[in-house]
């Protein structure tokens, strides 16, 4: 099994510019998450998916939008990329569990992205 | 929200030398967990403890849910222990993590 896989690893775009990056789980997980990691800072939430066709904003959703149009995946979109949304993005799956109790995140391997 | 405060932020020993690492976050929480970041970026999953101890070769994780605290050892620590570890507070539910700034821990040979 792959776990969590993020595409592409690495990106440059020009400001304004537009991309998709791709989350793809194979554990048949329920909640997926997208955060940002930026220097001196944790990591942060964008977005988080509870299932199929649901979507919700975690702590700094502004200037992305996300879709999980299959259970399996979870885009994370830059509609106009900004100089400000360079950082390293990680996805990350994880299982509601029996009565929902906790379960373990797993992480992709992150995607590293420039904005010029 | 909660926040989340880690130390050190930084931190070199010696090879063999006992680590702690310490976590404290300001609003209860449904469990908290420990990750591990290598050079290389990824991110993987130590620990997730929501009361007492848990012991995995030579790291431990402790958690006081009175005191908003939790801990993680290493015993013997080896040079390839070196890694940003991460604690992150866990609401509960679908929540996402809130996660601390890191520890950079470098173990010399």
């Amino acid at each position: 099994n792959a776990g969590v896989t993020q595409t592409p690893k690495f990106r440059v775009l020009k400001t304004g510019q537009s991309m998709t990056l791709l989350c793809a789980q194979d554990m048949n997980h329920e909640y997926m998450y997208w955060y940002r990691q930026d220097p001196g800072m944790g990591l942060r939430l964008i977005h988080y998916s509870v299932g199929e066709g649901t979507t919700a904003k975690g702590e700094v959703p502004d200037g992305y939008n996300v879709s999980r149009l299959k259970k399996q995946n979870f885009l994370l979109g830059l509609e106009s990329a900004a100089p400000s949304q360079t950082s390293v993005y990680f996805c990350a799956s994880s299982y509601p569990g029996i009565h929902y109790s906790n379960q373990p995140q797993h992480f992709g391997d992150g995607t590293r992205l420039s904005i010029l | 929200k909660n926040e989340v405060e880690q130390s050190p932020q930084n931190l070199t020993a010696q090879e063999g030398e006992f680590i702690t690492i310490n976590c404290s976050y300001s609003v209860g929480i449904s469990a908290l967990h420990w990750l591990q970041q290598h050079p290389g970026g990824g991110i993987v999953s130590l620990f997730m403890l929501s009361s007492g101890k848990k012991k995995h070769g030579r790291l431990i994780a402790t958690i006081n849910i009175q005191e908003k605290h939790s801990s993680l050892h290493i015993t013997a620590s080896h040079p390839r222990d070196s890694a940003v570890y991460i604690c992150a507070a866990h609401g509960g539910g679908a929540d996402g993590l809130t996660f601390g700034k890191g520890t950079h821990l470098i173990i010399q040979p």
